[in-house]
């Protein structure tokens, strides 16, 4: 079965700061692989996503991710966070050309202090 | 950003009542997802729907659970016997070249 690991739970960080946010998941075929983020009330908005070819994607609001097929890792990344950055964030796969249901990390709430 | 809203935002219901959350989307969509979040856990998916039929369903979606397409636009989840448990945010979302989009999600509260 599928699953999705983020290690980070809580992370608190400092204006400028650079972000990483790990994700690992547990699949045996190929998969698409997403991260969204969700802002205080607001809904699950999608920040990039990876399908094929580059594994370095960009996203928006200078979020990147980048997919180690070798690690079964999708790593999200910030050089520098800004206050607004303060959210929660979701890493999620779908297998590849089956199913597109998502399956979901726990989720890591990030808090950006100014 | 294509748009789905959700109705309603909040419902509070008494335990064993029946709940119905509606999905909206813009335009003519085929393919929806209902997925939940009870709180401080993670999303977990629910059901999908195409055509008017189930494509999946999850061990969470037992028999107090139904989804439907009453009118041909909107889409409901329907829990006909509430339990405690059942509180959480429920979202559904549509699937457009892959990516899917969310709804702002209905909190529903058993008391």
């Amino acid at each position: 079965a599928q699953s999705v690991s983020q290690h980070n739970h809580h992370v608190i960080l400092s204006e400028a700061a650079s972000l990483e946010l790990g994700c690992n998941y547990s699949y045996g075929g190929t998969v698409n692989l997403f991260w969204y983020v969700q802002y205080p009330g607001q809904h699950l908005q999608l920040l990039l996503k990876y399908f094929s070819g580059d594994p370095l994607v960009k996203g928006i609001k200078g979020f990147e991710a980048e997919f180690i097929k070798s690690k079964f890792s999708f790593n999200l990344r910030k050089p520098s966070v800004q206050w607004s950055d303060t959210a929660e964030y979701f890493c999620a796969v779908n297998a590849r050309g089956a199913t597109n249901k998502l399956i979901f990390g726990t989720g890591t709430l990030l808090a950006v202090q100014p | 950003e294509p748009e789905v809203t959700q109705t309603p935002s909040h419902q509070v219901t008494q335990m064993g009542q029946e709940v119905i959350l509606r999905c909206v989307p813009i335009s003519n969509h085929l393919y929806f997802y209902w997925y939940r979040q009870i709180l401080g856990q993670k999303v977990e998916f629910l059901v999908s729907f195409y055509n008017n039929e189930i494509s999946e369903k999850s061990e969470i979606f037992d028999d107090q659970f139904s989804v439907e397409r009453p009118d041909g636009s909107n889409f409901t989840l329907k829990i006909r016997s509430t339990k405690l448990e059942d509180s959480a945010m429920y979202f559904c979302a549509r699937i457009i070249r892959g990516e899917q989009f969310f709804g702002p999600g209905t909190r529903l509260t058993v008391l």
